[in-house]
């Protein structure tokens, strides 16, 4: 079955550090890979997708790229900022639709000014 | 409204119990998923709705699970003989369509089982 490994967290950084939030993920075919974001207090909010092998998806200063080689979908951000704190889920959907998505356990981020 | 609503926002029931857990979508949007989220865990999948029916319910862990959306809108989570285990907070998401279309989700119904 489809299954998503993201690093656990409580990761911790200073403003202005550079993010990595390591994902892998086991599918058949060819997946749909996401990047989620919980900010406290709210709800789930899609952040980024790739729908094929080498896309980039991006937005608001994130970037993943679908890498089917390594099945790998890191999360990265150059600068982070404190807005930035929130929990983070790499997820999947074989079905290239958001009909049943395959999430990780979320990885929580801490940006300390 | 604005976003998906979910209703209850907390619910503490006895086990054993049976509860109902509502979730308005956006207006419009046909499809409609809930996700069960344990703690320290992802959100899993439970049940999808496109319209009145249900696509895909392989996510629903048992049979005393149930959900309907009978009106093609408004739809409703039911649990019966609730077990502690059951103890989760729900999802609830739409989108316009299910293929390719953001499902929004709602801020969740965090239920708890005594």
């Amino acid at each position: 079955g489809n299954s998503v490994t993201q690093m656990e967290g409580p990761v911790t950084l200073s403003e202005e550090a550079f993010l990595t939030i390591n994902c892998t993920y086991t599918a058949t075919g060819y997946p749909s890979l996401f990047w989620y974001v919980q900010y406290p207090g709210e709800g789930l909010q899609l952040l980024l997708k790739a729908t094929k092998a080498d896309d980039k998806g991006s937005n608001k200063g994130f970037e993943a790229t679908y890498r089917k080689e390594t099945t790998s979908f890191h999360l990265e951000k150059g600068s982070v900022q404190v807005s930035d704190s929130a929990v983070y889920f790499c997820a999947l959907s074989d079905s290239g639709g958001y009909q049943k998505v395959t999430f990780g356990i979320g990885t929580k981020l801490q940006v300390i000014p | 409204g604005a976003g998906v609503s979910q209703t209850p926002s907390n619910k503490v029931t006895e086990k054993g119990k049976y509860v109902e857990l509502r979730c308005d979508p956006i207006s419009g949007h046909t499809a409609l998923y809930w996700y069960r989220q344990s703690l320290g865990q992802g959100p899993e999948f439970l049940i999808y709705f496109q319209g009145t029916g249900a696509a895909d319910d392989s996510g629903l862990p048992n049979d005393r699970f149930f959900a309907v959306r009978p009106e093609g809108s408004v739809s409703t989570l039911k649990i019966q003989r609730t077990e502690r285990g059951d103890s989760a907070v729900y999802l609830c998401a739409s989108s316009l369509t299910p293929e390719g279309a953001e499902a929004f989700f709602g801020q969740g119904t965090r239920l708890t089982v005594v």
